[in-house]
């Protein structure tokens, strides 16, 4: 089945830590995006990608690092220099046309 | 002024009950719209996406008006089912981003 998978659903680490969230799609889309929420809010886009090789800052990019190096994949690393990193993190991924967009079952992050 | 504005509820209603929910958005250039669903806990899935014309998908049925820049979703004959949050969604001109609102939670009730 296509679709968007990510990687772990809940994930714990220390303050101060670095740790990467998985974010993979088989459904051959160009774009590919992440987003966080936090409770009672919409959602934030942290960077974004087009095309392979090729991502932007979102609105909140600040303490946060991507790579898309495989058009699959588009991992997202949350520095120990975000400063309140706890949150719900959603992956998704679009079709050039429209812009539809589809998310993955996101992680939870918390920082302890 | 946030870009996308929903009144954030909660809206509960018993079932059978018609729910209207409004949205305005303040990006003249927003090209593509749409209605999102989130459950608890759970990724946002697209319900519907919303056309100039207005357009109905069996009990949802969505309307825009650009001018007011105003986005609307009704939900007819509610059922328990449709207890969720609804999110507004709009892109932003010729980017190929989207901006969500903060969403309108819904509790249909027995």
């Amino acid at each position: 089945d296509g679709g968007i998978t990510q990687s772990p659903k809940y994930l714990f680490r220390k303050e101060g830590q670095n740790v990467t969230l998985s974010c993979e799609q088989n459904l051959n889309h160009d774009a590919m995006y992440w987003y966080r929420q936090d409770p009672g809010q919409g959602l934030r886009l942290i960077y974004y990608s087009q095309i392979v090789n090729d991502f932007q800052k979102g609105d909140i990019a600040e303490g946060y690092s991507v790579s898309r190096e495989k058009k699959e994949s588009f991992p997202l690393t949350v520095t120990s220099a975000q400063k309140n990193p706890t949150a719900f993190y959603l992956c998704a991924s679009t079709e050039r046309s429209p812009d539809t967009q589809y998310f993955g079952p996101g992680t939870r992050l918390t920082v302890l | 002024r946030k870009e996308v504005e929903q009144d954030p509820g909660p809206f509960n209603v018993p079932e059978g009950a018609t729910v209207a929910f409004n949205c305005t958005y303040s990006n003249s250039a927003s090209q593509s719209f749409f209605w999102y669903r989130q459950d608890c806990r759970k990724e946002p899935k697209l319900l519907m996406s919303v056309y100039s014309s207005g357009n109905e998908d069996g009990r949802f049925t969505a309307q825009l008006n650009r001018a007011s820049q105003y986005i609307s979703l009704l939900i007819r004959d509610s059922k328990l089912s449709d207890s969720a949050t609804y999110l507004c969604v709009v892109n932003r001109g010729s980017a190929r981003q989207l901006t969500f609102g903060s969403g309108t939670q819904l509790t249909v009730l027995p």
